[in-house]
């Protein structure tokens, strides 16, 4: 079976530039996560969605950050515009149902420059 | 607020060594409780979980972890540490009310040949 799918692996862009991170999850898994981790630190929820619907935004930084799960399966974060300090690890996890062991995808590098 | 305590940063250990990782959580109930190891370059790999039941708790490569509610601990322990366990490891609480997974900062675990 695969795992969750991130893509790209890295990306590095200019500040101010635009960027999206895609994620598919394992097969059949209702709830979606997206995470963000700062170097040194765990991962913080960033978005929570069960199918379509974000249940859970509260940590999502509204004005620069945007997300969307149209069809319940695969994911897009988006940062517009990118700022230095959003260079992190955006990690993309699945489950199959709440409360349930979430998979984590490899991760999106970014670099802010 | 809920959150959680890994109080060492490093650790280093002899391979052949016992291992023992510290985790110390804050929740008002009984949460779930999870480890994740996280080698470079990769996404986070359950080890194991506690929802219910018996306290200790078997995971995969060996490891095995103790829920203790009098302590708020959940120590995750191996007896014998190989070379391939070098990464970083991370405990994390599920809120049982919001499915949040609420994650330490981190043990790195070195290995000593």
């Amino acid at each position: 079976e695969a795992g969750v799918v991130q893509s790209p692996r890295y990306k590095i862009i200019e500040k101010k530039q635009p960027v999206a991170f895609w994620c598919n999850p394992i097969s059949g898994h209702n709830t979606l996560y997206w995470y963000l981790q700062n170097l040194g630190q765990g991962p913080e929820l960033l978005i929570r969605y069960e199918n379509e619907e974000a249940v859970d935004d509260s940590q999502l930084p509204k004005d620069r950050f945007s997300a969307e799960r149209l069809k319940g399966v695969d994911s897009t974060l988006k940062i517009q515009p990118a700022e230095l300090g959003d260079s992190a690890v955006y990690l993309c996890a699945s489950s199959l149902s709440d409360p349930d062991t979430q998979y984590f995808g490899p991760g999106t590098r970014l670099t802010v420059l | 607020a809920q959150s959680v305590t890994q109080p060492d940063i490093h650790i280093t250990v002899s391979e052949g060594a016992s291992l023992e990782l510290r985790c110390n959580y804050s929740y008002g109930a009984t949460p779930y409780l999870f480890w994740y190891v996280q080698s470079p370059g990769q996404g986070l790999q359950l080890l194991l979980k506690y929802f219910s039941g018996d306290t200790l708790v078997q995971g995969i490569k060996g490891f095995e972890a103790e829920f203790k509610r009098s302590q708020s601990s959940f120590n995750l322990r191996k007896p014998s540490v190989h070379w391939s366990d070098a990464a970083e490891y991370f405990c994390a609480v599920g809120e049982r009310s919001s499915y949040k997974l609420i994650f330490g900062s981190g043990t790195r675990l070195l290995v000593r040949p």
